[in-house]
This record gives C-alpha cells, structure tokens and sequence, in this order.
C-alpha cells in the first residue's frame, strides 16, 4: 500500500464547477500537507499549505484536512480552464525526515 | 527572487554516459531537495541538503547517483553509466528553515531537468 493514495483521473468539469480533489494517507505521523499544481512539462507550483485539521482558505482554492480519517482534500471554486493541470498532494513528517511524500496526481480538465 | 532554476532543461544521452544537472536554489534558501518523477507519477524524493551537509538520501540514490551543494548554494546531481531505466524528470527544489515557525515546510520547485537515455 502506497503511503499517499489519489485517484489519477482524469477528471473532466464543465467551466464554472466546483471540483473537489481528494487524497488520502496511511502515515498517522504526517503533521503538514500540501497541495502542488504541475502543469504539463513543468515543475510542481505550491498551491495550498496546511498543518493542522480544518480549513484553509486562498481565493478559489480550499483545503480541507481530516487527520482522525487520514482524508485531505481540495476545493476549487468557480473552476476555469486555466485550471487544467495535474494536482499533488504531498504530505511531511515535520521534524527530522524532511521530504514530502506526494501521491500520484489528479488530472483535471476544465472544459469550456 | 528568480525561483529555483534548473540547467540543463533536457537532455538526452547515450546509455553508459554520464550527466550532470545543476540546480540553483532561491536566493537565501538554506534546504535543497532532489526529486525525481516519472510520467503519471508524483515527485521521489531522493536526497536533501542543509547548507551544505547532505542529510538525508532515499534508496532510490544508487551508488550511480551522486549529488554535493559545496558552497551551500548551488547543487549538482551527477548520473554515472546511465541505464534507460533512469530517463525521468529530475526536479529540484527548496526551502528556508526561517519560514514558519522553523519548520521550513514550504517547498518550491524548480521546472525540471529531463532526461532522456537511449
């Protein structure tokens, strides 16, 4: 079993849906969580970061972390085709081991 | 602040070769990261620096691979003999230990050096 679980899609919305992206994960140890947007041929571009249970808010973008069910997600309001890429979910320990696990990645297209 | 820049962006060599990529990390970032990534999956991690101590390597670092940030700036991931089972995305990225609260934890990425071996 992977440590980071994420469906690989791709998931496909009409522009203007909300599109809900989802991970989960295995480690009880990770304190931080991070959501990362790639696009094709590029690096990964820090979106979202949290480090505790609940909500946090960036302008369209939400993420969403429930440690007591391992389940991180992120909320992407008013969706654009612009928002078409790849989403990561990419979890840290905190102290001591210093790099992030990611999942698979998400596809998303936003159809116009 | 550039960003994390990556040189080269691609490259392509001969199976038995051997490269080097070179990363230059955001001004003042103390922790470098090397990751690799293969098509439809997320980033490996594969070694990290603090200032110029390399801390941390994953499995994935075989005794081909070899990387060193002797200045604590800039870092250099060397390939030796290089297999086609190493053709990837080599990303690099990272962080300062001043951000939040000490621990660091944002990372940002460079836009990648893709190898390809045939």
């Amino acid at each position: 079993q992977k440590e980071v679980e994420q469906d690989p899609g791709p998931l496909s919305v009409p522009e203007g849906a909300i599109v809900s992206l989802n991970c989960t994960y295995s480690n009880s140890a990770f304190q931080y969580f991070m959501w990362y947007r790639q696009y094709s041929r590029k690096g990964p571009e820090l979106l979202m970061y949290t480090y505790s249970s609940g909500n946090k808010e960036d302008g369209r973008f939400t993420a969403q972390v429930d440690k007591s069910s391992k389940y991180i997600s992120l909320f992407i309001r008013d969706s654009q085709p612009s928002d078409s890429a790849t989403y990561l979910c990419a979890e840290g320990l905190g102290t001591g081991r210093r790099a992030l696990t990611f999942g698979s990645g998400t596809r998303l297209q936003v159809q116009p | 602040d550039t960003g994390v820049s990556q040189d080269p962006r691609h490259k392509i060599t001969k199976r038995g070769q051997n490269v080097t990529f070179r990363c230059d990390p955001i001004s003042e970032h103390n922790r470098l990261y090397w990751y690799r990534q293969t098509l439809g999956q997320g980033p490996e991690f594969l070694t990290y620096f603090q200032n110029e101590a390399q801390l941390e390597k994953s499995r994935l670092l075989s005794d081909r691979f070899s990387a060193e940030r002797p200045k604590g700036s800039f870092s250099t991931l060397e390939i030796q003999r290089t297999e086609q089972g190493d053709s990837a995305m080599y990303l690099c990225a990272s962080s300062s230990s001043l951000t939040h609260g000490g621990t660091g934890n944002t990372i940002y990425f460079g836009e990648g050096s893709w190898l390809t071996v045939v």
